[in-house]
Formats: structure tokens, sequence, C-alpha cells
């Protein structure tokens, strides 16, 4: 069964602080992998589709990379208002349904 | 303007009743999917729709089913409410049903008393 698994669970950062959030996944046939970022009470936002290992994908602050067994969502001198939960999913090939992670719960303090 | 859409943002409701959720995209998207997102934060798919045909159709108990009337809007109707089914859910909708990222809507908080 495809499975997800993101750690730590929670994470509090001092601003300016850089860390790496994780994600292992076990899948047969990986077609990609997303990371979402969720704000309390509103819906996942997308950040990252990483296709194949090596890949990586920048988006001002963070950075996603890829490996055959996991994937990576480094923060670089994280802000207050990078905190969120960051959600990783992993869709295999052949299916569309995207299987989640527990998501990481990031506080970013100033 | 919103890219996917879902009414209500709330609802409470009491055990037993039946109530709608309705969705909609303006993003020109084929594919839809309902997702629940339990109180421990996990977000599991529940259905899926390309082209108003139902693709994906996960261990859902039969009260719950979806409508799709057109591309653009699936509708989630669940009979007979039970407190279990109190969840956040959540519409999305992609391109095309196979690895193109899907896009979210803000949620239904449904409280069942």
């Amino acid at each position: 069964e495809d499975q997800v698994t993101q750690s730590p669970e929670a994470l509090r950062l001092q601003e300016g602080e850089s860390s790496s959030l994780n994600c292992s996944y076990t899948v047969s046939g990986l077609r990609g992998l997303f990371w979402y970022r969720q704000d309390p009470g509103k819906g996942p936002e997308f950040l990252f589709t990483l296709y194949s290992a090596g890949e990586e994908k920048e988006k001002e602050r963070l950075k996603a990379t890829l490996t055959k067994k996991e994937s990576f969502l480094h923060i670089t001198a994280p802000k207050p208002e990078d905190s969120a939960t960051y959600l990783c999913a992993v869709q295999k090939r052949g299916g569309n349904k995207l299987v989640f992670g527990a998501g990481t719960i990031l506080r970013v303090k100033s | 303007d919103t890219a996917v859409s879902q009414t209500p943002k709330y609802l409470v409701t009491q055990m037993g009743n039946d109530k709608s959720i309705k969705c909609e995209q303006n993003l020109g998207h084929d594919t839809m999917y309902w997702y629940k997102q339990d109180s421990k934060k996990f977000l599991k798919i529940m259905f899926s729709y390309n082209n108003k045909e139902l693709i994906i159709n996960e261990t859902v108990p039969n009260r719950f089913s979806p409508k799709s009337p057109d591309k653009a809007h699936l509708n989630l109707h669940i009979n007979s409410l039970e407190l279990g089914d109190s969840a956040v859910y959540f519409c999305a909708s992609s391109q095309a049903p196979f690895g193109e990222t899907q896009y979210f809507g803000p949620g239904t908080r449904l409280l069942v008393l």
C-alpha cells in the first residue's frame, strides 16, 4: 500500500534559522510528488511538483528536492509568514489520487 | 476570482439529516475530486470525476453520493449523517486525471451533532 511519512510532526524555528522538512514515501512507481502549504482554516495551496530523482524546485525561501525514497523541503532564513502546515503527497504511475502524509506544522517566531 | 469554490463554508446539522456540499471550478479543468480531512488532519481521497464520469470511488459509505452535472461542478450529497462524518471536506480540480497538479477549494467544515 502506498504510504507517505512526514517528519518532524512539528517544528519551531527562530526567524532566520534554516531547516528542512522530510517526506519519505513508498509507492509502486512514482508519477509525481507534490508539496502543499495549508494555513489554518484554508485549503491546501500548491507549492511544487517533482517527477524524478535529482529534480529540484525553488520558490522564494523554499527549495524542494527528490530522491528515490524521500523528498526534502528546505526552508532558508524563514520568516513568521512561513508558519503553516506543509503537506507532502504522492501520485503513483497510472493513478490519479494523491496519497497525503500527515503534514509538518511549522512555527517561525520573530 | 476564486478558482475552486465550495458552499457552504460551515455546516452544522443533526444526526440523521441529509445535506449537500457544492463545488465549482472556473479553471477549465476536466477532473474534480472530493477529499476528507479528519481531526488528525489526514487528507484522504473519496471520489474523482473526469469529464463527468466517476473514475475513483474509494471505500466510502453508500450514504455519500457525488454528482457531477457538468465538468465545472461536483457536488457531494450525504444521507443519514453520523457523528463520524464530522470533518472538513475539500473539493479539488486538475487539468487531467494523471500527473497533474490538483488545486484545492477552501473546504467545508461539517459538524454533526
